[in-house]
């Protein structure tokens, strides 16, 4: 079956500028995860949700960070006026229930470079 | 609050010997913990994992782990090294199920890069 899609795989945007990443999680998973993976840095959790609701924020490196997810499938994180130190890979991952009994599959990520 | 730290940010090793990779971590807790690898543009695959129970975790390719408490070590090992092996590896530990969380993410080394010598 189709495993969790990212996109854009790439994206390349100027300092100050805003963007959107994409994540679809598997078809029936309820949680969905957000991780940062910098260079240097290995990987940061950032995320949370449980259906439509993310219980903890205090993942997000800054204000400028927000994510969403609608109809319990698909989450949008949003970066605004993005900072050069936003470059990284940003990676998805879905479960089928909370928990860590249960696997978290990851997605391909998607690669952001801030000039 | 837990950490994970992986010795050696690149191992290399020739093809047919033994792969060991490091993991220490700490908890306040009992942990759950994970071994993922991350092939070339790919996403990260679960590799095995310790919960509870028993101490030796096997897992997919031939990998395996095992859980020490009294060294806080959750090193990983492959008894020959294939050169399909050559990917980076993350090891990760979570407290979650104990604090209540439930489903909070993961808490990931750096990662070592395993590379694989014809």
């Amino acid at each position: 079956g189709a495993g969790v899609s990212q996109s854009p795989s790439n994206k390349v945007t100027e300092k100050g500028k805003d963007v959107e990443l994409r994540c679809d999680p598997i078809s029936g998973h309820t949680a969905l995860y957000w991780y940062r993976q910098s260079l240097g840095q290995g990987l940061e959790f950032l995320i949370y949700f449980q259906g439509n609701s993310a219980p903890d924020k205090s993942g997000l490196p800054s204000d400028r960070f927000s994510a969403e997810r609608t109809g319990g499938s698909v989450s949008t994180l949003t970066i605004q006026r993005t900072q050069q130190e936003d470059s990284a890979v940003y990676l998805c991952a879905s479960s089928l229930h909370p928990g860590l009994t249960y696997e978290q599959y990851f997605g391909p990520g998607t690669r952001l470079t801030v000039t | 609050a837990q950490s994970v730290t992986q010795l050696g940010s690149h191992v290399s090793v020739s093809e047919g010997a033994l792969v060991l990779l490091r993991c220490n971590y700490s908890s306040s807790v009992p942990p759950y913990l994970f071994w993922y690898v991350q092939y070339p543009n790919q996403g990260l695959q679960l590799l095995l994992k310790y919960t509870t129970g028993a101490t030796l975790v096997k897992g997919i390719n031939g990998f395996e782990a095992e859980f020490k408490k009294s060294e806080t070590s959750f090193h990983l090992t492959k008894p020959s090294a294939h050169m399909s092996d050559a990917a980076e590896y993350f090891c990760a530990v979570s407290e979650s199920e104990y604090s209540g969380g439930g489903a909070d993410g993961l808490t990931f080394g750096k990662g070592t890069h395993l590379i694989i010598q014809p």
